[in-house]
């Protein structure tokens, strides 16, 4: 069954440091995702990616968090100046075109801010 | 704006059981609904995706059920195994919507 790859799986940076995370989604999924989950808490959107441009995005994504797709496969979310309540479990997740497919998570990344 | 609920938090049963897990929602006007299983430190795995126009969808042991009018989906799971043991989550996708709203998840234990 395809998947969704998630690099790397644990990163621990200092705080204010740029972090990029990486996803290689399904080579036929069209549409991108990006979700958190902080420890104990919901999983929660960030943003989600279609057709080179962000479709829609939540609060939480701020001026210090951007998406792109450098080179047409890799799917990647940069932080720029990491703070300490970024530390959570960061999911990339894509979906097909039709919206009766579902959504294929990745492993996850655990980010930790120290 | 849409809010799901799952409850219990937390169930604990012997193995071989049969199940329930619920998810109530406040907004009927979604496309589908995904339930996910979350192993400690792990992604997120699917397990089944109801259409809104269905009803029920089935997968094994696995039994989903949809009602839109009440604002409510079951997880039925049969014959319950220590392997069963995870963190089971429901999320909706909302009709013009792109993102998935999650509830909190019930973390299901299976006592051998």
């Amino acid at each position: 069954e395809p998947e969704v790859t998630q690099t790397p799986s644990h990163q621990v940076t200092q705080m204010g440091q740029e972090v990029i995370l990486r996803c290689v989604p399904i080579s036929n999924h069209l549409y991108f995702y990006w979700y958190r989950q902080i420890l104990g808490q919901k999983v929660e959107f960030l943003v989600s990616f279609y057709n080179n441009e962000i479709s829609e995005k939540s609060e939480i994504f701020d001026d210090q968090f951007s998406v792109e797709r450098p080179d047409g496969s890799n799917f990647t979310l940069k932080i720029r100046s990491t703070k300490l309540e970024d530390s959570a479990m960061y999911f990339c997740a894509t979906r097909r075109q039709q919206t009766i497919y579902g959504y294929t998570f990745g492993s996850g990344t655990r980010l930790t801010v120290v | 704006k849409q809010e799901v609920t799952q409850i219990p938090a937390a169930l604990s049963v012997p193995e071989g059981e049969n199940l329930v897990l619920n998810c109530s929602f406040t907004d009927s006007a979604i496309y589908n609904l995904q339930w996910f299983r979350q192993d400690p430190g792990k992604g997120l795995t699917s397990l089944l995706l109801i259409q809104s126009s269905q009803r029920e969808q089935t997968s094994g042991r696995l039994n989903a059920s949809l009602d839109k009018s009440s604002g409510r989906s079951t997880l039925y799971i049969a014959a319950s195994q220590p392997g069963d043991s995870a963190t089971y989550l429901c999320a909706l996708l909302g009709q013009g919507a792109q993102k998935l709203v999650f509830g909190q998840g019930t973390r299901l234990t299976i006592n051998p």
